[in-house]
């Protein structure tokens, strides 16, 4: 079945430090691949997304880039702030008309001034 | 406009007892999600509806799990007969159709002592 895989948490940086947070897939077909992005005390929200191979999603500072060739949807941002402390999660959607997301197990980021 | 909303924000109940969970997606908004998010996990799909039917069940995990949508706005999931593993959030998302971009509610925190 669909599976996503992403580094454990929790990941602590300095504020203005390079963020990477790895996700890999297993899927049917060609998944659309997502960020979601779960700030303290708030819901889920869409970060960003990427339909087909070698898209780049981004949002607010955050990249990624669907890599079909290593299965992966890695997270990038160049310079973290405090209020990106957050849980990420990286999720799919099966292509072919299916609705239902996939998530990993999320990404507990905390960033110190 | 207001966002998915969800009741009771926390439920605390004893095993082997009936709740409800309530779910108000966006207006106008077609197709409602149910996911499962247990501590330390990213959610997991349980049911999605396209207007007033439930397009894809697959993911409830038995019979005790049921979820109705009878005017195509409101849903309501229903688990009879409580176990202590059912304790999770329960995350309800919509979108204005199917295959748009999901919105999430808050959740609702159900405990089973």
């Amino acid at each position: 079945g669909d599976s996503v895989t992403q580094m454990e948490g929790p990941v602590t940086l300095s504020e203005e430090a390079f963020l990477t947070i790895n996700c890999t897939y297993t899927a049917t077909g060609y998944p659309s691949l997502f960020w979601y992005v779960q700030y303290p005390g708030e819901g889920l929200q869409l970060l960003l997304k990427a339909t087909k191979a070698d898209d780049k999603g981004s949002n607010k500072g955050f990249e990624a880039t669907y890599r079909k060739e290593t299965t992966s949807f890695h997270l990038e941002k160049g310079s973290v702030q405090v209020s990106d402390s957050a849980v990420y999660f990286c999720a799919l959607i099966r292509s072919g008309g299916y609705q239902k997301v996939t998530f990993g197990t999320g990404t507990k980021l905390q960033v110190i001034p | 406009g207001a966002g998915v909303s969800q009741t009771p924000s926390n439920k605390v109940t004893e095993k082997g007892k009936y709740v409800e969970l309530r779910c108000d997606p966006i207006s106008g908004h077609t197709a409602l999600y149910w996911y499962r998010q247990s501590l330390g996990q990213g959610p997991e799909f349980l049911i999605y509806f396209q207007g007033t039917g439930a397009a894809d069940d697959s993911g409830l995990p038995n019979d005790r799990f049921f979820a109705v949508r009878p005017e195509g706005s409101v849903s309501t999931l229903k688990i009879q007969r409580t176990e202590r593993g059912d304790s999770a959030v329960y995350l309800c998302a919509s979108s204005f159709s199917l295959g748009g971009e999901q919105f999430f509610g808050p959740g609702t925190r159900l405990t089973v002592l």
